[in-house]
Order: C-alpha cells, then structure tokens, then sequence
C-alpha cells in the first residue's frame, strides 16, 4: 500500500472556478504534511505547510483531517498560472523521509 | 530560491557503465536527498544523508550509491546502469530545523 495515495487528475476547470484536491495517507504516525507545486519538466517548490487547524495563503486553503487521515487543498478563483501538478507530502514522525503521492494534474482553461 | 544544481542536466548511457550524479548546494543544509521520479509512481526516495559521511538508504536503493565527503555535495552512482533505471534524478536539500526541502532542477538519464 502506497504511503500517499491522490487522485491524479486531470481536473480541467474554467478560470474563476474553484478546484480541491484530496489526499490520503496510511500511516497514523506521520506528523508534518505539505503542499508542493510541480510545473511541467520542472522541480517540485513548496506551495504551503498544512497545520492542524487548518491554513490559508491567499487563494489557496489546506485543511487537516487527522481523524480520517486525508489533507486538502482549496483554490480559489483559478488563474491560469494555476495549472501544473499538485504533489501531497508527508513526514512521519521522528523520520528524515518524506513520501510524496503521486500528483494531481490541474488545467485552468480560459 | 536555494542554491541548488545538479549535473550534468541530461544524459545518455549504455547498459552496463558506471554513472555518477552529482548535487552541489550552497546553503550549508545539513539534509540532502535524492529522489527519482517517474510515471505512476512520483518522487521516491533513493538515498539521503544528515551530514557528511552519514547517509541512510530510501525506499528504492538497490542498484544506487551515494557519497558526501563535503557538506555541499552529494554524488549519486549507478555503479552498472539498466534500463530501469531511466528517469529523472531530483536532489533535494533541507535545514535542519525546517522541514521545508528545496529542489535542484533535476536530471534526466537515459539508460539504452
């Protein structure tokens, strides 16, 4: 079973839509959980950290479901620089690794 | 953005010959890591180091080795490439503290 698990897309949505994504993890004793942004044939860059009770940076919401064991990102009002491959990160507690899912593909159309 | 490179940027190699990666940061971050990435799959880790001469094995280390004898390089080496191993090779660094990993831009290897 996949340390991260995300629903890979493509989600295609018009400009000004708002698009979430979800992500699940397996293991219960994973402690940090990240948001990065991957723009084709390029490095992953951190988009956001997700905190317990939840975060926002402007356009862009992730929440914590530790319960159910899934984090989320919210985009508002979409912009075409939006699109690129979204990647789910998780840190398990006391560890150096990180396990990274395997992206979801967001298209914003004009 | 952290400082970052990898080389070389692209390659081409023959199954069966040795080949080294190599990630030089200017940050002094005590992490670094490499990853590979490929379809289906998306970035796994292959080896990380803590420090210099102190590196640890990621999921997916067989048929990789790794050095850093100085704290701003990390080499990766595919002491006898396969095919299997065509991909792109992502190095990543991170502070101590922080858990924030910062990315060089990648290699792409193709192993015929």
């Amino acid at each position: 079973r996949k340390e991260v698990e995300q629903d890979p897309g493509p989600f295609n949505v018009p400009e000004g839509a708002t698009v979430a994504f979800n992500c699940t993890y397996s293991n219960s004793a994973s402690q940090s959980f990240f948001w990065y942004r991957q723009d084709c044939r390029k490095e992953p860059k951190l988009l956001m950290s997700v905190y317990s009770s939840g975060n926002e940076d402007g356009r862009f919401t992730a929440q914590l479901n530790r319960a159910s064991q899934y984090i989320s990102l919210l985009i508002r009002d979409s912009k075409l620089s939006d699109s690129a491959t979204y990647l789910c990160v998780v840190n398990i507690r006391s560890g150096n690794q990180f396990y990274f899912g395997t992206g979801t593909s967001l298209t914003v159309i004009p | 953005d952290a400082g970052i490179t990898q080389s070389p940027r692209h390659k081409v190699t023959e199954t069966g010959t040795p080949v080294t990666l190599r990630c030089h940061q200017t940050e002094n971050h005590r992490y670094m890591y490499w990853y590979r990435q490929d379809p289906g799959h998306g970035l796994r880790l292959i080896h990380y180091s803590y420090g210099v001469k102190d590196t640890d094995k990621g999921e997916v280390s067989d048929g990789y080795s790794v050095s850093r004898s100085k704290t701003e390089d990390f080499l990766l080496t595919l002491e006898s490439a396969t095919s299997s191993q065509t991909s792109v090779y992502f190095c990543a660094t991170r502070t101590g503290g922080l858990e924030t990993q910062y990315f060089g831009p990648g290699t792409r290897l193709l192993v015929l």
